[in-house]
């Protein structure tokens, strides 16, 4: 089945210590979205890519980054992780159809990466 | 800049009855998508239904449908036949049709309990 799968589920790590999360579509959608989620909020969008066009939230911190090296594939760094970054991070991916009625273009979400800052 | 309202952070249900959660959104625009996603304890959020804004047809989906009231700026839930799977978070999102937006705008969301 088309999917979206996100690495780890479970990620620990230490404040400060760089981290990154994967995630990987087989959906074939051109844009792919970072979210996090913390408990009991709704998503809060930090960017999205575009096919190759990286659209950043004007209120993501400088602390998180993203890489997108191909179609399926898209990274979440984060450069120094504070006790304030722990979270759910959920990977989307939608497509656009340009032109065409009735295109929902409706985000298909992962799992999630539950992230742990000790 | 649009908003999304859900008026019910919490909600409950006794099994195999039926619920109504409510949203309502702010917008000036004409045209648009309104989306109900739903996050069980599993936390991977999954889409419940969707509606276009020029289709004056409520959308259904199973035992999911909803009432959507365009002048209101109203887009409720409506769940038959509740079951214990159906207890999760439920979310709703607006996107607007304007250009290429890709974003969602979401409400807080409501959390659901269904009681056996």
């Amino acid at each position: 089945d088309a999917m979206v799968i996100q690495n780890p589920r479970y990620q620990v790590t230490q404040f400060g210590k760089p981290v990154t999360l994967s995630c990987s579509q087989t959906l074939n959608h051109n844009v792919m979205y970072w979210y996090q989620q913390k408990s009991s909020q709704a998503p809060k969008l930090l960017f999205h890519y575009y096919d190759k066009d990286f659209n950043n939230e004007a209120d993501t911190p400088d602390n998180f980054q993203s890489r997108r090296p191909n179609t399926s594939f898209c990274f979440l760094d984060i450069r120094s992780p504070g006790l304030g970054d722990a979270a759910m991070y959920l990977c989307a991916t939608s497509r656009t159809n340009l032109g065409l009625a009735g295109a929902y273009n409706e985000q298909f979400f992962g799992p999630g990466t539950r992230l742990t800052v000790l | 800049a649009q908003t999304v309202t859900q008026s019910q952070p919490e909600m409950s249900v006794q099994e195999a009855e039926t619920v109504t959660l409510s949203c309502t959104y702010d917008t000036s625009e004409s045209d648009y998508y309104l989306f109900w996603y739903k996050q069980p304890p599993s936390r991977q959020m999954i889409l419940v239904i969707r509606q276009e804004a020029y289709k004056q047809q409520n959308a259904t989906e199973n035992r999911f449908s909803v009432n959507f009231q365009k002048a209101a700026k109203s887009f409720s839930l409506k769940i038959s036949d509740s079951q214990l799977g159906d207890a999760a978070m439920y979310f709703c999102a607006y996107r607007s049709d304007a250009g290429n937006n890709r974003k969602l705008i979401w409400g807080l969301g409501t959390s659901l309990a269904v009681n056996p």
